[in-house]
């Protein structure tokens, strides 16, 4: 049980256009999904954090515009970067709280690579 | 804000081994405390968990020890064997707030 998806894995595209990541849970509903973005040899870096059917809260530094986040329902949430440069490549997880249970409790997702030329 | 430090930022071991990894955090407020594994290309793993209520757990060679009062925790492995090689990540949590993770081990098991 508890199982988070991400698709796609990897990703590659040109510099300017937009990529949209999904990130399912496949047995749960998760009211809250959180996305991160982890650069090489480094940890997790919270970006934003999306509640079921409200807007998004975003990190410090994490342009809103560039990064949109949709949470549509308890067991979808997408993070589309609008306009990529090369400086948005990077490994992107998502993970999701239950919607049942403590608040405390995050399930991962595997990740999608994006790639930007 | 939490503030998570975690040490050491890379651990070599011989096979058959321990190794200890440990974290400090410093938000009194925080009551949930998890490992996470992250293998190469892989989003994280949760391995075991320790809440503010309970000073230690173990699952098989894995084991966590929390103390609240100096406000650090630390995960154990025993019999390391090379399939645990990966980088191992704590974090702390507290209220509604986000998870907040330590910068990460990199551990190698040495055959």
């Amino acid at each position: 049980g508890a199982v988070v998806s991400q698709h796609p894995s990897r990703v590659i595209c040109k510099s300017g256009t937009s990529v949209k990541i999904e990130c399912r849970s496949l047995d749960f509903q998760a009211t809250t999904m959180f996305w991160y973005r982890q650069f090489p040899k480094q940890s997790l870096m919270l970006m934003a954090t999306s509640n079921e059917g409200s807007k998004a809260t975003y990190e410090q530094g994490v342009e809103k515009d560039k990064f949109l986040i949709n949470h549509a329902s308890l067991t979808l949430s997408t993070l589309t970067v609008t306009s990529a440069h090369p400086e948005d490549s990077s490994f992107y997880i998502c993970s999701a709280r239950p919607r049942t249970g403590g608040l405390d409790t995050q399930y991962f997702g595997p990740g999608t690579r994006l790639t930007v030329l | 804000g939490e503030n998570v430090e975690q040490h050491p930022s890379t651990l070599s071991v011989q096979e058959g081994d321990s190794a200890v990894i440990k974290c400090t955090y410093s938000d009194s407020a925080s009551n949930y405390f998890p490992w996470y594994k992250q293998e190469l290309g892989k989003g994280p793993q949760l391995i075991i968990d320790i809440r503010s209520n309970v000073g230690e757990k173990k699952d098989q060679r894995i084991a966590v020890t929390l103390n609240k009062t100096a406000k650090h925790f630390s995960l154990h492995i025993t019999e390391t064997q090379p399939e645990d090689s990966a980088v191992y990540f704590c974090a702390a949590h507290s209220g509604n707030t986000p998870l907040v993770f330590g910068k990460g081990t990199r551990l190698s098991v040495i055959a």
